[in-house]
């Protein structure tokens, strides 16, 4: 069964510029995540959809961070314009249901902002 | 939901048992125990969960004490490539994972 998986794998960006990250759930896999993890801390969760609907987006800063799961499968994560303490790895996981299903990490993309 | 508490850090020989502690103290009745783990530059994966009785996979074993107070979960054999950050996490239901600092277990050859 193949796993989560994200793109690109790194990234490094000025202040202000834009930057998107891609996901790919597992296949089936009905709830997914983007989770933010500044270096040193444990991860946190920023947004989650069920299908192509937001559930959880309570954490996700809406002025510059933008998330969207076209046809409930793939998603994308937007930061525009990017800050300097938005450098950190954006993991995203999927599950086949809610919260308490066991949730699958892609690989994370990390990204430096100068 | 409960908050759990972890030693930072730990480590322990290859080929030994280890043993990471979690207090949960204000658990409720309805709150499992989860333990994820994060492998360096990996996303992190989960180990195994449990209610109130001891559970057991073959990645690791899950030892609850009567009271729920507080968890242990062991690695009967360690290997190096045990080497990570171990997170417990009390979660109930529909409630969202939080993470905290965790336990970075480092296994020595």
């Amino acid at each position: 069964e193949a796993g989560v998986a994200q793109s690109p794998r790194y990234k490094i960006i000025e202040k202000r510029q834009s930057v998107a990250f891609w996901c790919n759930p597992i296949s089936g896999h009905a709830t997914l995540y983007w989770y933010q993890q500044i270096l040193g801390q444990g991860p946190k969760l920023l947004i989650q959809f069920q299908n192509n609907g937001v559930v959880d987006d309570s954490q996700l800063p809406k002025d510059r961070f933008s998330a969207e799961r076209l046809k409930g499968v793939d998603s994308t994560l937007k930061i525009q314009p990017a800050k300097l303490e938005d450098s950190a790895v954006y993991l995203c996981a999927s599950s086949s249901a809610g919260y308490w299903e066991t949730q699958y990490f892609g690989p994370g993309t990390r990204l430096l902002v100068l | 939901d409960a908050k759990t508490t972890q030693p930072p850090s730990m480590d322990c020989a290859e080929g030994r048992a280890a043993n990471l502690p979690c207090n949960h103290s204000t658990i409720s009745g309805n709150e499992y125990v989860y333990w994820y783990r994060q492998i360096h530059s990996q996303g992190p994966q989960y180990i195994i969960h449990g209610l109130k009785n001891n559970e057991t996979n073959e990645m690791a074993s899950l030892i609850i004490t009567e009271d729920r107070k507080s968890s242990t979960l062991i690695l009967p054999h360690a290997t190096l490539r045990d080497t990570a950050v171990y997170y417990c996490i009390a979660l109930q239901g529909a409630q969202k994972l939080v993470f905290g600092q965790g336990t970075r277990l480092t296994i020595n050859p």
